[in-house]
């Protein structure tokens, strides 16, 4: 089992610009959340997704929007990019019970310049 | 509210026990969560307890749980190099599916 896999691993965007982040989730796991991690903090909650919908958010703009396939991989997607949004991406996989471990990824480091 | 809050640090010598303390606000909690982070990697999940525990023991490391003073600890015995890192306390938020709220983490050094 590859557990939580993340990709890229690292990039580089430019403000203004797209970019879209990739999950797979572990084996059997059903749930997939994204956080935000900027430099010094601890991960902040931008929103989870099970069924391919988008089942709850944290307080964070429209221009981060998501997508779960059919496989359950989820992509996080974040439009019109400013210097505040560098930051490691994590990605949590976890099956849609009660009382269940989340695993994360290893994280995408986005640098905005 | 949504708030967890940690020492930002702490310092040990090697072979001591490392205490690591948490305060947490939701009392509907299910369970905590501690994770790991060493630099420039993902968090490892370390261990969880269940709100209806007081403890749970797990090789060199025991988890407190007071639900009265809505305080978690992690203690590391016999800590070592490699022990050195980023430590996260996350409570699942009850309002919310599986929503982990995380503290700002402790880093633990320690030293020879």
């Amino acid at each position: 089992d590859a557990g939580v896999t993340q990709s890229p691993t690292h990039l580089i965007k430019t403000r203004g610009q797209q970019v879209t982040l990739r999950c797979s989730p572990k084996s059997g796991h059903d749930t997939v959340s994204w956080y935000q991690q900027a430099l010094g903090q601890g991960p902040q909650f931008i929103f989870q997704y099970y069924e391919e919908e988008e089942r709850q958010r944290g307080n964070f703009p429209d221009r981060f929007s998501g997508h779960q396939f059919p496989n359950y991989s989820s992509e996080l997607n974040v439009n019109a990019l400013l210097l505040g949004d560098s930051a490691l991406y994590l990605c949590a996989s976890s099956l849609d019970t009660i009382n269940t471990e989340a695993f994360f990824g290893q994280g995408t480091r986005l640098t905005v310049v | 509210g949504e708030d967890v809050e940690q020492s930002l640090f702490l310092s040990v010598r090697e072979g001591d026990s490392s205490v690591i303390n948490c305060t947490y606000t939701d009392s509907s909690s299910t369970y905590l969560y501690w994770y790991k982070q060493e630099p420039g990697a993902g968090l490892q999940l370390l261990t969880y307890i269940f709100s209806n525990m007081d403890m749970k023991q797990d090789q060199r490391l025991t988890v407190l749980l007071n639900k009265k003073d809505k305080h978690l600890s992690l203690r590391i015995a016999d800590t070592q190099t490699g022990d050195s890192a980023i430590y996260f306390c996350a409570e699942v938020f009850s309002g919310g599916y599986n929503k982990l709220i995380f503290g700002a983490g402790t880093r633990l050094a320690v030293h020879p």
